[in-house]
């Protein structure tokens, strides 16, 4: 059974420093792992997918990389401000045939001006 | 072109009462996948619909069940409602067989007392 664990549960950092994110997965074969951000009381928001194929995927200040093969996906923000404040979240899908994604249990982020 | 849309927003219902939430996907996608998030974790999986079928299931008694409409809506329907089916719903849209990522509703936030 995959399971997907995110440390730390919170963080907090000043405004302009780099923000690293870490996602963990116990099983390998997975089809690919998204990045998604979440404001209080509101839907996801897919920021980053990565493929099992690829190494690495980047979207402005928003960096993500992936190793299968040690279950570990990093994601980096860079130059943080106020409005990055959120919950992230990372999801792996299993296989290309379904959608179910298996969550982490997110890293709360306040930056702070 | 809106996205995925729910409804209703919140709710509030006492235990043993029976809810139905309702999801429409966003425009040119076929599959819908429901997830529960409780508060301060990250989303579960409940099930996906595609082609009028629930074609997955996670971990989620029979209390829960679906439908998905020729218009490829759904509705999730939870019977004799519990204390712990508190949490937020979101229903996410996405293209059968395809690579992108799922899109979320912004959910509903049922209250349970």
């Amino acid at each position: 059974k995959q399971e997907v664990t995110q440390i730390p549960a919170a963080l907090s950092v000043p405004e302009g420093e780099n923000l690293v994110l870490n996602c963990s997965f116990t099983d390998s074969a997975i089809y690919n792992l998204q990045w998604f951000r979440q404001d209080p009381g509101k839907g996801l928001t897919s920021l980053l997918l990565i493929q099992s194929s690829q190494r690495e995927q980047t979207s402005g200040r928003l960096n993500a990389s992936l190793d299968k093969s040690s279950g570990r996906s990093t994601l980096y923000i860079a130059a943080s401000q106020p409005g990055d404040s959120a919950t992230y979240l990372c999801a792996v899908r299993p296989t290309a045939a379904g959608n179910k994604l298996t969550f982490g249990g997110g890293t709360r982020v306040l930056v702070k001006p | 072109d809106a996205g995925v849309t729910q409804s209703p927003t919140h709710l509030i219902k006492t235990r043993g009462q029976q809810v139905t939430l309702r999801c429409s996907p966003k425009s040119g996608h076929d599959t819908v996948s429901w997830y529960q998030q409780a508060l301060g974790q990250g989303p579960q999986f409940i099930f996906q619909y595609y082609e009028e079928e629930e074609r997955q299931r996670g971990n989620f008694p029979d209390r829960f069940s679906g439908h998905q409409f020729p218009n490829y809506s759904s509705e999730l329907n939870v019977n004799a409602l519990l204390l712990g089916d508190s949490a937020l719903y979101l229903c996410a849209s996405s293209l059968a067989g395809g690579r992108e990522t799922q899109y979320f509703g912004p959910g509903t936030r049922l209250l349970v007392l």
